[in-house]
């Protein structure tokens, strides 16, 4: 079945540092990619998206490139602000599935 | 456009005690779903619904239903609420753009504390 794997929080960096949270995916077909943001206290809401390989996907600084032949979708950010504070999902849909997949979250802690 | 809708917010409830969480969303989406979040655990789906009048179970179904009645609302019941059914319950919903899923769009979250 499905699956999304992204590292393991927390990853805590200091203001106008580089980011990088890692995720992979498994799925069957030609999914489309997501990277969802949880600010504390709220629901999730999408960051970011990709629907084909090699498309890049980009909001707010943030930008993820949907590549196949590597299965993953890597969300960076050139100069995090304390604001960017939260927790990051990686999530996918494939077309046959009516259930999106979600990775387990990275929690990030930027420091002024 | 108020999106996806959860009542209550907060609440409190005792060991036993029966509640619903209300979902609304206003997107006219085919697909509901209900997640709850714990810390560590990420997202964990619980039901699902793919159109008006069918559910199904998810990852986490036991001691929790649901109703989905009208497109518009899906309804989770707990009967006799536990302590580990303390978290919060998180709803959203989809749709697709011909072959695709579209993004999930999620509600406010519900947090329950059961004592």
């Amino acid at each position: 079945g499905d699956s999304v794997t992204q590292m393991e929080g927390p990853v805590t960096l200091s203001e106008e540092a580089f980011l990088t949270i890692n995720c992979t995916y498994t799925a069957t077909g030609y999914p489309s990619l997501f990277w969802y943001v949880q600010y504390p206290g709220e629901g999730l809401q999408l960051l970011l998206k990709a629907t084909k390989a090699d498309d890049k996907g980009s909001n707010k600084g943030f930008e993820a490139t949907y590549r196949k032949e590597t299965t993953s979708f890597h969300l960076e950010k050139g100069s995090v602000q304390v604001s960017d504070s939260a927790v990051y999902f990686c999530a996918l849909a494939s077309g046959g599935s009516y259930i999106p997949t979600f990775g387990r979250g990275t929690s990030l802690i930027v420091h002024p | 456009n108020a999106g996806v809708t959860q009542t209550p917010k907060f609440r409190v409830l005792k060991t036993g005690q029966s509640m619903t969480l209300l979902c609304a969303q206003d997107m006219n989406h085919e697909y509901m779903y209900w997640y709850r979040q714990d810390p560590g655990m990420g997202l964990r789906l619980i039901h699902y619904s793919v159109g008006e009048g069918t559910t199904a179970k998810g990852e986490v179904p036991d001691g929790y239903n649901v109703s989905r009645l009208k497109k518009q609302n899906f309804l989770l019941g707990l009967e006799s609420a536990a302590p580990s059914q303390t978290s919060v319950y998180f709803c959203a919903s989809s749709s697709k753009t011909g072959p695709m899923n579209t993004e999930a769009f999620f509600g406010q979250g519900t947090r329950l504390t059961v004592v």
